[in-house]
């Protein structure tokens, strides 16, 4: 397994468009995180699934963000109407219900998003 | 609700010294975890060290260790015999309960500079 990928690295989309993010966690992990990281400041938690269930979304930054995992395995992460506030860095985690701490959570390399 | 705060926007120091990187936090939970992540300028987060608020020795992994002080509500990362690869933002991070899945609440991050 060669970790948690993230697709594409980089993104750069005109205000108004809409912008999709692809996350392929580790096989064996249940549950998948999306956090946004803005320049200056630490992840900040938007999601989660455990399988296909998407359990916690009120974290959402609004309307315009919506994340799917339809078959339990790979998860998408789309904004619409994208606007130059959204420019951020987007990664994906994943972890295994009943995880061991010393190596509880994966991330990906994460997708660099710049609205113009 | 938890708050993780690193108040060392940036620190330097010089190869095969040792540094440390401040962390306090605050939560009424009785039962926590923190956690320690190095991320590099390529973006993924890359776990270094966790310490369990019921553990009762300071955590260590190589060169990492955790000096963990619970009344005063402390996390400090230390490195010894920095290395020039260790140039990073570092952030302090606490898991959070079930409803979020135990999803990471991290801080703003401190960058390090390691020079020769």
């Amino acid at each position: 397994d060669t970790g948690v990928s993230q697709d594409p690295r980089h993104k750069i989309t005109k205000r108004g468009q809409n912008v999709t993010f692809r996350c392929d966690p580790i096989s064996e992990h249940n549950r998948l995180y999306w956090y946004r990281q803005t320049l200056g400041q630490g992840p900040e938690f938007l999601t989660y699934f455990q399988n296909e269930a998407q359990l916690e979304k009120s974290r959402l930054l609004s309307d315009r963000f919506s994340a799917e995992r339809p078959k339990g395995s790979f998860s998408t992460l789309e904004i619409q109407r994208t606007e130059q506030g959204d420019s951020a860095m987007y990664l994906c985690a994943s972890s295994q219900e009943g995880w061991r701490a010393s190596n509880g959570y994966t991330f990906g390399s994460g997708t660099r998003l710049t609205v113009v | 609700a938890q708050k993780i705060t690193q108040t060392q926007p940036g620190m330097f120091v010089q190869e095969k010294e040792a540094v440390t990187l401040d962390c306090t936090y605050d939560t009424s939970d009785q039962s926590y975890g923190l956690f320690w992540y190095k991320q590099p300028s390529s973006g993924e987060m890359i776990f270094l060290i966790y310490q369990g608020s019921y553990d009762e020795q300071n955590a260590t992994e190589g060169r990492y260790s955790l000096n963990f002080q619970k009344a005063r509500k402390s996390a400090n990362l230390v490195i010894s015999a920095s290395q020039l690869g260790d140039s990073a933002m570092y952030f302090c991070a606490m898991r959070e309960g079930q409803d979020s899945g135990y999803a990471l609440n991290f801080g703003k991050g401190t960058s390090l500079l390691v020079t020769p």
